[in-house]
């Protein structure tokens, strides 16, 4: 069965420090990753994927994830949070076989000044 | 340009009466979604186009209907709301068969008084 766990419903920063929101995903064929961002009144915003290649992904805003085939982990890392990263991070897992993107239940992150 | 563009941005509907939810693309994708976002929780896939076929979710299939009359429009129609539809509806699109990004509106508020 397909599925995202994000176990962190809602994860606090500071401004400044680094930042991990956790995500592990269950699927049964290659799977695509990504990484998506909804901020206030506003709609999912594509952060970064993974397809294939290197694990290491870049994304906007100076956002990184890292593919642990292993672990079945595609963590989301950023080395220096700013107040405006406040918002809702959503991990989704997808392949090449379907049109269907699952996603996790998100994780708030709230940084605070 | 990948924009998708929902209209209304908010709409208020009353117990019983029709909804109708509009989204365009002009990024000729060939696949068009609806999802239906409650807080704290995952986006819920409700149904979706490929190409001129549409595919509904299994445990929604009652409650809501769409239509797609052109490669760049499709809509959402709820035919008798209850208050339980009280939700952000977001509308995606993406090309390709496959697992690829999905591209998202700005999302419909709907409030079911």
């Amino acid at each position: 069965a397909q599925s995202v766990t994000q176990p962190d419903a809602r994860v606090t920063v500071s401004e400044g420090a680094s930042l991990q929101l956790r995500c592990k995903y269950s699927y049964s064929g290659t799977p695509y990753l990504f990484w998506y961002v909804q901020y206030p009144r506003q709609g999912l915003q594509l952060l970064l994927k993974y397809y294939s290649g290197d694990p290491v992904v870049q994304g906007v805003n100076g956002f990184e994830a890292e593919f642990i085939k292993s672990n079945s982990s595609f963590h989301l890392r950023k080395a220096s949070v700013h107040w405006s990263d406040s918002a809702v991070y959503f991990c989704a897992v997808s392949g090449n076989s379907n049109n269907r993107i699952f996603f996790g239940d998100g994780t708030q992150l709230v940084v605070k000044p | 340009d990948t924009t998708v563009k929902q209209n209304p941005r908010y709409k208020l509907a009353r117990v019983g009466k029709p909804v109708n939810l509009i989204c365009s693309q002009t990024m000729n994708h060939d696949t068009m979604y609806w999802y239906q976002k409650k807080p704290n929780q995952a986006p819920k896939l409700l149904l979706f186009y490929y190409d001129k076929i549409l595919n509904r979710e299994a445990d929604t299939f009652e409650k809501f209907q769409s239509s797609r009359p052109n490669n760049s429009f499709c809509s959402l129609y709820i035919g008798s709301a209850g208050l339980e539809y009280s939700a952000m509806y977001l509308c995606a699109s993406s090309s390709g068969t496959g697992g690829y990004e999905q591209y998202f509106g700005p999302g419909t508020r709907l409030t079911v008084l």
